[in-house]
């Protein structure tokens, strides 16, 4: 059980294009969902953390007009990079959090590697 | 801030090889601390934990000890075979709600 999809795994797309990202908890309901950035050899950076129902809280730097958060489901958050650029390219992992747990109880996406050209 | 430090990897060893990948903390107050480990192709899973000083959190042959004095929670297993290459995660709780993690070592087991 707790399994967590992204989708895509892997996108590529043209500078100035939005993309978005899918994360869905496929057996549980997950009240709270983050997202997170990898570069290589660097670690996982927190972007996010969004409730079901309401607005996401954003991480110091991160620019919520750049990286819309929609978290309109208790399965479903979707992450929207909006007019991306070279440099949004990168790993984004979500995860998922069932109600009332912790949070080291973080269900993790596999992922999606995003290249913008 | 708080933060964590783990070893770079890779790390290569040969199958029924001792495996040790340090980890460090930064932190104020008394962080949960944790091993995740990501398999190819897969989301984090969590590997083990310990929630105060000296507490050893183990699974599946992986063992690691909170300890408060060194800040350290070093990730050890006697014996590794090769279904146990992937990367390893070091992390703490922070701030409630936020995981702060390592940059994370590849480890790689050949038979």
């Amino acid at each position: 059980g707790a399994v967590v999809s992204q989708h895509p795994s892997w996108v590529i797309c043209k500078s100035g294009t939005s993309v978005k990202i899918e994360c869905r908890s496929l057996d549980f309901q997950a009240t709270t969902m983050f997202w997170y950035r990898q570069f290589p050899k660097q670690s996982l950076m927190l972007m996010a953390t969004s409730n079901e129902g309401s607005k996401a809280t954003y991480e110091q730097g991160v620019e919520k007009d750049k990286f819309l958060i929609n978290h309109a489901s208790l399965t479903l958050s979707t992450l929207t990079v909006t007019s991306a650029h070279p440099e949004d390219s990168s790993f984004y992992i979500c995860s998922a959090r069932p109600r009332s747990r912790g949070a080291e109880t973080q269900y993790f996406g596999p992922g999606t590697r995003l290249l913008v050209l | 801030g708080d933060s964590v430090t783990q070893m770079e990897g890779p790390v290569t060893l040969s199958e029924e090889a001792f495996l040790t990948i340090n980890c460090t903390y930064t932190a104020t107050g008394y962080p949960s601390l944790f091993w995740y480990v990501q398999y190819p192709g897969e989301g984090l899973q969590l590997l083990l934990k310990a929630t105060k000083a000296d507490d050893k959190g183990s699974n599946k042959g992986f063992e690691a000890t909170y300890r408060k004095e060194t800040t350290s929670f070093h990730l050890e297993k006697g014996s590794v075979q090769v279904s146990d290459s992937a990367v390893y995660f070091c992390a703490l709780s922070g701030r409630p709600d936020k995981l702060i993690f390592g940059t994370g070592t590849r480890l790689q087991v050949f038979p």
